[in-house]
């Protein structure tokens, strides 16, 4: 167990709609990571918070926001989902988020786009 | 780094043999860390070794050890005593700026009883 809970496991949901996943970081862990796993574009980093604050941007679709609020667990909002959106999205988190602290990763959260 | 790359898409050993899983990377940072993660089918990722790129000394881990030739750009994961419970998909990623983690498109090891 990593100690970093994704909810929910499943969702599916149908095209335009809106969703939500919740990512709860290891205890004393700072930094929040969102990567996107989908079969034909391997694992995305999509974005990350540090303390509440953005540090680092990657592929993430304009569509897609997210936030860590103050007690350090982050949401990842997906909106106007469309079919290519199916994947399994994954949180991770460090301690520091510098460039010696491993990611801890959660269990995913799959999204299917009906 | 900023790119790794996995060309072995995959690999099968027998039970209780040894397996060599290889990486290169590429990066302009100076201080960097590169990783061994580990998905089996429960999807889960499972940290498995990691290696500081100042350190010549290359990491152990149990069964798990890696080769990193820092001039080359290599990394590579030796796996002694394979067990059933290693087939699975092998990452490399490393770090950049921000701990940000980049994957290549992994190896899907199998484990032959």
């Amino acid at each position: 167990d990593s100690g970093v809970t994704q909810t929910p496991k499943h969702l599916i949901t149908a095209t335009g709609q809106r969703v939500t996943l919740r990512c709860s970081p290891r205890s004393g862990d700072l930094s929040v990571y969102w990567y996107q796993q989908s079969l034909d574009q391997g694992l995305q980093f999509l974005i990350q918070y540090y303390n509440g604050e953005e540090r680092a941007k990657g592929n993430i679709l304009e569509r897609f926001s997210a936030q860590q609020f103050p007690d350090l667990h982050s949401e990842l909002n997906l909106s106007s989902l469309e079919l290519g959106d199916s994947a399994l999205y994954f949180c991770a988190s460090s301690v520091r988020g510098a460039t010696n602290s491993p990611l801890h990763f959660g269990n995913g959260t799959r999204l299917t786009v009906t | 780094a900023q790119t790794v790359t996995q060309s072995q898409p995959e690999m099968s050993v027998q039970e209780a043999e040894t397996v060599t899983l290889s990486c290169t990377y590429d990066t302009s940072e100076s201080d960097y860390y590169l990783f061994w993660y580990k998905q089996p089918p429960s999807r889960q990722m499972i940290l498995v070794i990691r290696q500081e790129a100042y350190k010549q000394q290359n990491a152990t881990e149990n069964r798990f050890s890696v080769n990193f030739q820092k001039a080359a750009k290599s990394f590579s994961l030796k796996i002694s005593d394979s067990q059933l419970g290693d087939a699975a998909m092998y990452f490399c990623p490393g770090t950049g700026a921000n701990s940000k983690l980049t994957f290549g498109k992994g190896i899907t090891l199998s484990v032959r009883p």
